[in-house]
C-alpha cells in the first residue's frame, strides 16, 4: 500500500514568518499535487509537479519535486494570515490515476 | 457553469437509517469519486466511477452503494447508517486523461450519525 506522510500537522506561526511543509513517500509517483482547503469547502488544486527536481512557484509559494519523485515539499515566505488553511498533498501512481492523500497540514497564521 | 454541487450541505441520521447524498457535475467530466474526510485521516476514496455505467470500489467501500446512471449524477447510498459514517463527505469529478488531472471538489455534506 502506498502512503503519503504529511509534516507537520499542525503550523501556528506569525505573520512574516517562512515555513515548510512536506511530503514523504518511500514509493514513486507520476506526479504530486497540492490542494488548499478552507472551512466549509472542498479542496482546491494550487499546483501539480510531474517532472523530478521540479520547481513551481505561486507568489509567495514554492512547491518542490523531489529528484527521484517521491516527496514534495511547499515553501511558503513571509506568510500572511490568508495563507490559513488546510494543505493537502496528493500523489498519483504509475499506471493509476488514483489519488493517494496526505493526512494534511493544518497552517494558522495568526496577524 | 456551476462546477460540482452536492446535496444536502448538512444531514442528522439516526442509527439504521438510509440517504442519498447526491452529486452533479456540468463539466463533462468522466472520472467521480467520492471521498470521506475524517480529522487527522486526510482524504479516503469510498467509491469511483471512469463513466456512466461503470463503477469501482475505493478504501473503505462497506456500507456505501452507488450508481452512474448518467454522466452528470454520481449519488451515493448510506444503506443502513452506523456512527461510524459520521464524517464529512466530499464528491469529485475530473477528466480521465493523465497524471495532471485536476479533481474538482464539492462543498461537502457534514453527516451526523446518532
Amino acid at each position: 500500500t502506498q502512503l503519503l506522510e504529511q509534516s507537520p500537522q499542525f503550523l501556528s506561526i506569525q505573520e512574516g514568518e517562512n515555513l515548510t511543509v512536506y511530503c514523504n513517500s518511500s514509493s514513486v509517483f507520476s506526479s504530486l499535487q497540492w490542494y488548499r482547503q478552507e472551512p466549509g469547502e472542498g479542496p482546491v488544486l494550487l499546483v501539480t509537479v510531474v517532472t523530478g527536481g521540479e520547481v513551481k512557484k505561486l507568489k509567495r509559494l514554492t512547491f518542490q519535486f523531489g529528484d527521484a519523485r517521491k516527496d514534495s515539499s511547499l515553501h511558503i515566505t513571509a506568510a500572511q494570515p490568508g495563507d490559513t488553511g488546510l494543505y493537502l498533498c496528493a500523489g498519483v501512481p504509475p499506471l493509476n490515476y488514483q489519488l493517494i492523500w496526505g493526512a494534511g497540514t493544518k497552517l494558522i497564521i495568526k496577524p | 457553469n456551476a462546477g460540482v454541487t452536492q446535496t444536502p450541505k448538512f444531514q442528522v441520521l439516526k442509527t439504521g437509517q438510509s440517504m442519498t447524498l447526491q452529486c452533479a457535475q456540468d463539466m463533462n467530466h468522466e472520472y467521480m469519486s467520492w471521498y470521506r474526510q475524517d480529522p487527522g485521516m486526510g482524504l479516503r476514496l469510498i467509491h469511483y466511477s471512469v463513466g456512466a455505467g461503470i463503477t469501482d470500489q475505493g478504501e473503505v467501500p462497506n456500507g456505501y452503494n452507488v450508481s452512474r446512471s448518467t454522466t452528470e449524477d454520481f449519488p451515493l447510498r448510506l444503506l443502513s447508517a452506523a456512527p461510524s459514517q459520521t464524517s464529512v463527505y466530499f464528491c469529485a469529478s475530473s477528466t480521465w486523461t493523465g497524471p495532471s488531472d485536476t479533481q474538482y471538489f464539492g462543498p461537502g455534506t457534514r453527516l451526523t450519525v446518532l
